[in-house]
């Protein structure tokens, strides 16, 4: 069982459209992060999100942390074919269990797969 | 700054096989970690170092071993390897955000490992 459940796992949209990653839990995190992965890589730091109701703008990607910090979304507006890739939201500061309640250590979503295509 | 180097970048091993896979990080982190990604399963933390002569568990830490050789080095190594083990390894060191209290993580390129 996932603690953080990501939708959709695949995503495959024409550049200009716009879309929607879900990230959501029935658990309450100090903080939530997305990640972007490329093929081959590791992945890198998009945002931090730690209040609820937070909304974060990055260029054309938008991120919000919901009221009750259990859930977030990713928002991608005109999508282009460089946004290709592996979102990962991560929770920090899980108030339950040993090991994700301190510090730096993060329990991942599975991820959402985009493709856009030109 | 190379930022957090990993070798090998790729390795096929027999059943049964050992191997250490290297990391290491010249950003002057604290903590340091290794996870798994399977398709589908997002990352998984294997073991991590909270910092230079500490480790733990994490949440898939059967069939590893690891060691914090020093500030900057985090090695994970498999001592019989099994197919069950197939899967791309990252690690990660971590910076506290200023004024937060969660972490930056900064990942390797991965290490894709494949065990017959």
């Amino acid at each position: 069982t996932q603690l953080l459940e990501q939708s959709p796992q695949f995503l495959s949209i024409q550049e200009g459209e716009n879309l929607t990653v879900y990230c959501n839990s029935s658990s309450v995190f100090s903080s939530l992060q997305w990640y972007r992965q490329e093929p081959g890589e590791g992945p890198v730091l998009l945002v931090t999100v730690v209040t609820g109701g937070e909304v974060k703008k990055l260029k054309r990607l938008t991120f919000q942390f919901g009221d009750a910090r259990k859930d977030s979304s990713l928002h991608i507006t005109a999508a282009q074919p460089g946004d290709t890739g592996l979102y990962l939201c991560a929770g920090a500061g899980l108030p339950m269990g040993p090991i994700y309640n301190q510090g730096g250590k993060l329990i991942f979503g599975q991820g959402t797969e985009l493709s856009v295509k030109p | 700054n190379a930022g957090v180097t990993q070798t090998p970048k790729f390795q096929v091993l027999k059943t049964g096989q050992s191997m250490t896979l290297q990391c290491a990080q010249d950003m002057n982190h604290n903590s340091m970690y290794w996870y798994r990604q399977d398709p589908g399963m997002g990352l998984r933390l294997i073991y991590y170092s909270a910092s230079e002569g500490t480790t733990d568990k994490g949440e898939v830490p059967n069939g590893y071993n690891v060691s914090r050789l020093n500030k900057r080095e985090f090695s994970l190594r498999l001592e019989s390897a099994a197919p069950s083990q197939t899967s791309v390894y990252f690690c990660a060191s971590s910076v506290r955000l200023a004024g937060l209290n969660t972490d930056t993580q900064y990942f390797g390129p991965g290490t894709r490992l494949t065990v017959l």
